[in-house]
């Protein structure tokens, strides 16, 4: 199976900072058709997942620009500018190339 | 808009099989493929499975191969998962996902295993 690394377990922010979030797979994330099954996905409080991030940097409908994802094979990392309090939360990368899907252990967004 | 509305909270018992709902709504059900997945408590994200709603074909995950049987009615645009021979350790909530991407995601179905 495809382990995804995520770091930190947790970061600390102040509203208005920006952080960033690493995500690494143990294997390339490129599937056969050229295209790189990585999402990420926050989860806040009491609450589903929700996607923020489809194909390593797509942002999904709604979503704000704050957020964006960049990398490749398999180093990925999702950036999120002015921090505000609804992005609290924990958040999930994720790969779809390979069988069985699977998601990293989630790093914990906190207020500073 | 879509949604993706699971069954309710259920508590059974060790050994016993539980066998939960994802009705589908907003978009045409059998074009999208619906994942189910695994929470257990304060812990991250495990994919059981997923089923092709059009063709009912099926794709698992070897760990939860012998645990789920994911089925679909197109009549009702309702999923289902069944777990079977239950225990403590399948304490968990338990989502559905739908779209590319696991786009849109169910409100969760909290399964507890207890005597």
């Amino acid at each position: 199976d495809v382990v995804m690394t995520q770091t930190p377990v947790s970061l600390s922010v102040s509203l208005g900072g920006q952080v960033s979030i690493s995500c690494r797979s143990s294997q390339s994330l490129v599937h056969n058709n050229g295209n790189t099954y990585l999402s990420w996905y926050l989860q806040k409080p009491g609450q589903s997942p929700q996607l923020l991030i489809y194909k390593v940097s797509n942002r999904f409908s709604g979503i704000s620009d704050r957020f964006s994802g960049s990398g490749s094979g398999t180093d990925f990392t999702l950036k999120i500018s002015r921090v505000e309090p609804d992005d609290l939360g924990v958040y999930y990368c994720g790969q779809g190339t390979q069988y069985p899907y699977t998601f990293g252990a989630g790093t914990k967004l906190e207020l500073k | 808009q879509v949604k993706l509305l699971q069954s309710g909270a259920a508590l059974v018992k060790p050994g016993d099989s539980v066998k939960m709902s994802c009705k589908a709504s907003g978009y045409t059900f059998t074009d999208y493929i619906i994942h189910w997945v695994k929470q257990s408590h304060g812990k991250s994200l495990e994919w059981i499975g997923y089923i092709n709603p059009y063709s009912g074909g099926t794709n698992y995950n070897e760990k939860f191969k012998s645990k789920a049987t994911l089925t679909v009615d197109k009549s009702s645009s309702t999923a289902y998962m069944e777990f079977s021979r239950l225990t403590s350790e399948d304490s968990a909530i338990y989502y559905c996902a739908s779209r590319a991407a696991m786009a849109y995601w169910g409100q969760g179905t909290l399964v507890t295993v207890s005597s």
